[in-house]
């Protein structure tokens, strides 16, 4: 089993819709957690971090639900620029490693 | 205020050859981590560089060795060169070994035949 699972996807929603993605994660030494995005064939960049509490930036909402291990994304009013890969990623603070999901593919469509 | 570089931006190697990939971090930052991203995957850490030390390593063999240099660059090394190791190799560097943040480079494109 994987350390960090993701929704297989890929997602097609049109313009406008509301979707979300899950992640769950297996080390429950985890500490940080976050979202980065990654463009067709360009670097993974940081999205959101992602709070015990939950936390919104703008259109994207985040929530971690440390007793069942699991970490979702939302995302509102989809806009076509939002087509990406979106990873999951949580850490150990006190290591260097980050450990990535496989990502989930959203295209969203006019 | 340059963000983190990586060259090459691709490369060509056949079986059993080796390879070096480099990386400058972003101004002021002091740590740099390797990761292996193959297609349809996510990235993969393969280790840290912290104070010209590998301080963290993840489930990669000793074909795979790394270097810091005293003005923070890195480089990864692969020996003995897989078909399997044909992938994007992306660094990321961060202020210190604890930080969350990490900025990525573009990555290089390795494609080994």
């Amino acid at each position: 089993r994987k350390e960090v699972e993701q929704d297989p996807g890929p997602f097609n929603v049109p313009e406008g819709a509301t979707v979300a993605f899950n992640c769950t994660y297996s080390n429950s030494a985890s500490q940080s957690f976050f979202w980065y995005r990654q463009d067709c064939r360009k670097e993974p960049k940081l999205l959101m971090s992602v709070y015990s509490s939950g936390n919104e930036d703008g259109r994207f909402t985040a929530q971690l639900n440390r007793a069942s291990q699991y970490i979702s994304l939302l995302i509102r009013d989809s806009k076509l620029s939002d087509s990406a890969t979106y990873l999951c990623v949580v850490k150990n603070t006190n290591a260097g490693k980050s450990t990535f999901g496989d990502g989930t593919t959203l295209t969203v469509k006019p | 205020d340059a963000g983190v570089t990586q060259s090459p931006t691709h490369l060509i190697k056949t079986r059993g050859q080796q390879v070096t990939l480099r990386c400058s971090p972003k101004s002021g930052h002091d740590t740099v981590s390797w990761y292996q991203q193959a297609l349809g995957q996510g990235p993969q850490f393969i280790f840290q560089y912290y104070e010209e030390e590998e301080r963290q390593r993840g489930n990669f063999p000793d074909r795979f060795s790394g270097h810091q240099f005293p003005n923070y660059s890195s480089e990864l090394n692969v020996n003995a060169l897989l078909l399997g190791d044909s992938a994007l190799y992306l660094c990321a560097s961060s202020l210190g070994p604890g930080e969350n943040i990490q900025y990525f480079g573009a990555g290089t494109r390795l494609s080994v035949l």
